[in-house]
């Protein structure tokens, strides 16, 4: 079945550092890739997404590239702020086109941005 | 817009009683979705509602599980005889459209069974 891997937490950097949280993916077919947001005391909101190979999802200073050579969706930003803590999740849909039933997502990752 | 409203934030019970948590989306949104998400692991799905149809269960969902969305609006998930494997954070998230839009989440409901 389809399923994500994400690199483990927790990720701790200081501010204005790089950086990457690597995601990769088992799935049929051509799924759609998300990645997910969880900020302190808040629901999850969706940062980026992508939906066929090759697509750069951006958000917030936040990218993501669908590389369907190395099932691999991971998650960059060039310069973090403290205000980018939070736990971050990477998933995918096997619908076409982004649709989001039955995301399929990965364990999270634990960001802290010290300044 | 003001969100995906779950209620209650908490809840603790014994083991073998009942529970029932209830979900209100997002006011235009068509679409409900369950998801459980339990420490250290990302949300899992659960079920999902198109208006007040139930249009998938994961087998995840025992029958000890049922959710219903009888008008289409709110939903309710409810546990019967609740397990010590219940303990979990439930989320209920709502999209507008036929799937092809972002899921909205709320904060959850913490499960806490003894």
């Amino acid at each position: 079945g389809n399923s994500v891997t994400q690199m483990e937490g927790p990720v701790t950097l200081s501010e204005e550092a790089f950086l990457t949280i690597n995601c990769t993916y088992t799935a049929t077919g051509y799924p759609s890739l998300f990645w997910y947001v969880q900020y302190p005391g808040e629901g999850l909101q969706l940062l980026l997404k992508a939906t066929k190979a090759d697509d750069k999802g951006s958000n917030k200073g936040f990218e993501a590239t669908y590389r369907k050579e190395t099932t691999s969706f991971h998650l960059e930003k060039g310069s973090v702020q403290v205000s980018d803590s939070a736990v971050y999740f990477c998933a995918l849909s096997d619908l076409p086109q982004g649709g989001s039933e039955k995301l399929v997502f990965g364990k999270g990752t634990k960001l802290t941005v010290n300044p | 817009d003001t969100g995906v409203s779950q209620d209650p934030r908490h809840k603790i019970t014994k083991r073998g009683q009942n529970v029932t948590f209830r979900c209100d989306p997002i006011s235009e949104h068509n679409r409900l979705y369950w998801y459980r998400q339990t420490l250290g692991q990302g949300p899992e799905f659960l079920t999902y509602f198109q208006n007040e149809a139930q249009l998938e269960k994961s087998r995840l969902l025992s029958d000890r599980f049922s959710a219903e969305r009888p008008k289409g609006s709110f939903s309710t998930l409810e546990i019967q005889r609740t397990e010590q494997g219940d303990s979990a954070m439930y989320l209920c998230a709502s999209s507008y459209g036929a799937g092809n839009s972002p899921l909205h989440f709320g904060n959850g409901t913490r499960l806490t069974v003894t």
